[in-house]
């Protein structure tokens, strides 16, 4: 696609549900990373894809975050048991390499109520 | 692990000259970049930087000094659209990932 895509723009979901996010990257990217965004806050690494290395998962916050790319190319971040702090946007972004511009996607505003 | 410190929030002024800085701590380095992130809106790429020295673009410069762990992201002739955070993000050694600082605030007054 033109652009690195995520789905849903809005997730509301009550405590203790899963929710899946997903990311479409441009095609060709072979680095892939998700970041969340608390409220006014900066941007807090969560995990990292490159190429077919392993993923980089010392971000991720708690046991209940997962996340998979599968063929290179879409990645889905799952939360388990989601809590009120897990609340913020989820930040998706692509890259051709690891030394390269990251494009990002508009995010997916998580609301855990 | 990595550090990085940037301003919380800054003020200028319509038509002049601000200076946002960037210091940091890492394990290697491997570069030096800065995004532009409006309210409500995705980050966008401005600068980035891995040798010493200044790139120009327009009316954005980036600075950088390795020995120093520093960086400076300049703005000339601001203007109100310029009112945006700053994020200032570096990638350490090997395959590490690209870690931002909390971003910078700045505030673009007539």
């Amino acid at each position: 696609g033109a652009g690195v895509s995520q789905s849903p723009s809005n997730k509301v979901t009550e405590k203790g549900k899963d929710v899946e996010l997903r990311c479409d990257p441009i095609s060709g990217h072979t680095a892939l990373y998700w970041y969340r965004q608390s409220l006014g806050q900066g941007l807090e690494f969560l995990i990292y894809f490159q190429g077919n290395s392993a993923p980089d998962k010392s971000g991720l916050p708690s046991d209940r975050f997962s996340a998979e790319r599968t063929g290179g190319s879409v990645s889905t971040l799952t939360i388990q048991r989601t809590q009120q702090e897990d609340s913020a946007v989820y930040l998706c972004a692509s890259s051709t390499g690891p030394n390269e511009k990251l494009f990002f996607g508009s995010g997916t505003q998580l609301s855990v109520l | 692990g990595q550090n990085i410190d940037q301003p919380t929030e800054m003020t200028a002024t319509e038509g002049a000259i601000v200076q946002i800085n960037c210091t940091y701590q890492t394990s290697g380095f491997n570069g030096l970049f800065w995004y532009q992130q409006h309210a409500g809106e995705a980050p966008t790429f401005l600068s980035y930087n891995v040798l010493d020295g200044l790139e120009e673009k327009g009316r954005f410069s980036s600075f950088l000094s390795r020995s120093k762990g520093y960086s400076y992201l300049l703005l000339k002739e601001l203007q109100m659209k310029d009112s945006a955070s700053y994020l200032c993000a570096v990638r350490g050694s090997g395959n590490t990932p690209l870690v931002f600082g909390k971003g910078t605030r700045l505030s673009v007054i007539a």
